[in-house]
């Protein structure tokens, strides 16, 4: 069983670049959620893919968006980065059950400067 | 709003005792009520979940009570580790909704 992958670990960008990360979800899961998480702080919710539909998005801008392919991986692309973007961006597949345990991936740590 | 709220604080602990986390929410009723850990620089991992309807869970060297009069869980960790050193992430989730995360407790095992 292959759990989730996140690429790139790290990058570096500056402001008002376009930035594009990705994911490949745990086999068998055809749910993926993406999370901001700021030092010291706990992921927010960015939004959610269930079989290629957003069904789901947290308080963040249009400039977040994001993709699901049929085989379920998935992409989150932010535009006109901001200083504030900086963070550990989080990739969590589940199998979409109603209790939503979710298992995430090792992230993408994002630095604007 | 919607709040989770977990001790900000660092929780010291001497190895082999039992240590024990809180999580607080308000305006909030999840169906479900999940625990992570998350070691610096990775990604959270699921430990256990607990139902609305359920008082206790326990695995292994972990138990989690869940209040849904209170609004609060607690996460108990007996026979604390050093390996146990990591900050614990409570989480809500209600229905078909998203999974909301608290700021975490860092919990540090001394030797």
């Amino acid at each position: 069983e292959t759990g989730v992958t996140q690429s790139p670990t790290h990058l570096i960008k500056t402001r008002g670049q376009q930035v594009t990360l990705r994911c490949s979800s745990q086999s068998g899961h055809n749910t993926v959620s993406w999370y901001q998480q700021a030092l010291g702080q706990g992921p927010q919710f960015i939004f959610q893919y269930y079989r290629e539909e957003e069904n789901g998005r947290g308080n963040f801008p249009p400039r977040f968006s994001g993709l699901q392919f049929p085989n379920y991986s998935s992409e989150l692309n932010v535009n006109a980065l901001e200083l504030d973007d900086s963070a550990l961006y989080l990739c969590a597949s589940s199998s979409g059950g109603i209790s939503g345990e979710l298992f995430f991936g090792e992230g993408s740590r994002l630095t604007v400067l | 709003s919607q709040k989770i709220e977990q001790n900000s604080e660092a929780l010291n602990i001497q190895e082999g005792k039992t240590a024990t986390l809180t999580c607080n929410y308000t305006n909030y009723s999840p169906a479900y009520l999940q625990w992570y850990r998350q070691d610096p620089g990775r990604g959270p991992v699921f430990l256990l979940l607990i139902r609305e309807n359920e008082k206790e869970k326990r695995k292994e060297r972990l138990k989690v009570t869940f209040d849904t009069t209170l609004k609060q869980s607690l996460f108990h960790i007996t026979a604390s580790q050093p390996a146990d050193s990591a900050t614990y992430l409570c989480a809500l989730k209600g229905g078909y909704q998203k999974v909301t995360f608290g700021t975490g407790t860092k919990l540090q095992v001394i030797p």
